[in-house]
């Protein structure tokens, strides 16, 4: 079975510039997240929907980032403009509701922000 | 206090050794607790849950303590292949989508 499916793996762009990270969660399952990764941080919750609706993006770090479901099986985040600070791993995750708390990690999109 | 606490690591132990880790959280409400292991530049997956009779899976063994707040994961007989960054997961209960992870501890398991 496909896991979760994020693109691109890697990027490397200069401030300023727009990033589009795409997901395309597990087949079924009707809950996506979108975490943030770094050393500083860790695992930060961004944003988080349900049957493609936002229901918690309290995560988001400001208006520059944005994140969009326009149907169950793909989802994007959007940073415009990008930022040296924006530089991490970006995860998205997914689970079927009801089926407690595991949820499957993508494989992770790493970006690098110069 | 941070909700979410573990000791970075790295723990270096040899193979066949037995090592433990533990994780604290400021959240006395929260219910549902897990590790995760995430290698290196890898995607976390699920480890384990834990609950609230200890549980054991091969060589692993987790355990929580409510009245102290954490929990903990005990790794007997290591491996070489056991070499990842294990993170605390606790969530305010089964089925939350609010998972809150710790950084993680790193383990090294030496030849």
């Amino acid at each position: 079975d496909a896991g979760v499916i994020q693109s691109p793996r890697h990027e490397v762009t200069e401030m300023g510039q727009e990033v589009t990270l795409r997901c395309k969660p597990i087949s079924g399952h009707n809950s996506l997240f979108w975490y943030r990764q770094t050393m500083m941080r860790g695992l930060e919750l961004l944003i988080y929907f349900n049957n493609n609706v936002p229901i918690d993006d309290s995560g988001m770090p400001e208006d520059r980032f944005s994140a969009k479901m326009p149907n169950a099986s793909f989802s994007t985040l959007k940073i415009q403009p990008s930022e040296p600070r924006d530089s991490a791993v970006y995860f998205c995750a997914s689970r079927r509701t009801g089926s407690g708390n595991t949820i499957y990690f993508g494989e992770g999109s790493w970006l690098t922000v110069v | 206090r941070k909700e979410v606490e573990q000791d970075p690591g790295p723990f270096n132990v040899p193979e066949g050794a037995t090592v433990a880790f533990n994780c604290t959280y400021s959240n006395s409400a929260s219910q549902s607790f897990f590790w995760y292991r995430q290698d290196c530049r890898k995607e976390p997956k699920l480890l384990m849950s834990v609950y609230s009779s200890g549980n054991e899976d091969g060589r692993f063994t987790a355990q929580l303590n409510r009245a102290s707040q954490y929990i903990s994961l005990l790794i007997r007989d290591s491996k070489l292949s056991d070499s990842a960054t294990y993170l605390c997961v606790v969530t305010p209960g089964a089925g939350s989508y609010q998972l809150t992870f710790g950084k993680g501890t790193k383990l090294s398991v030496i030849p």
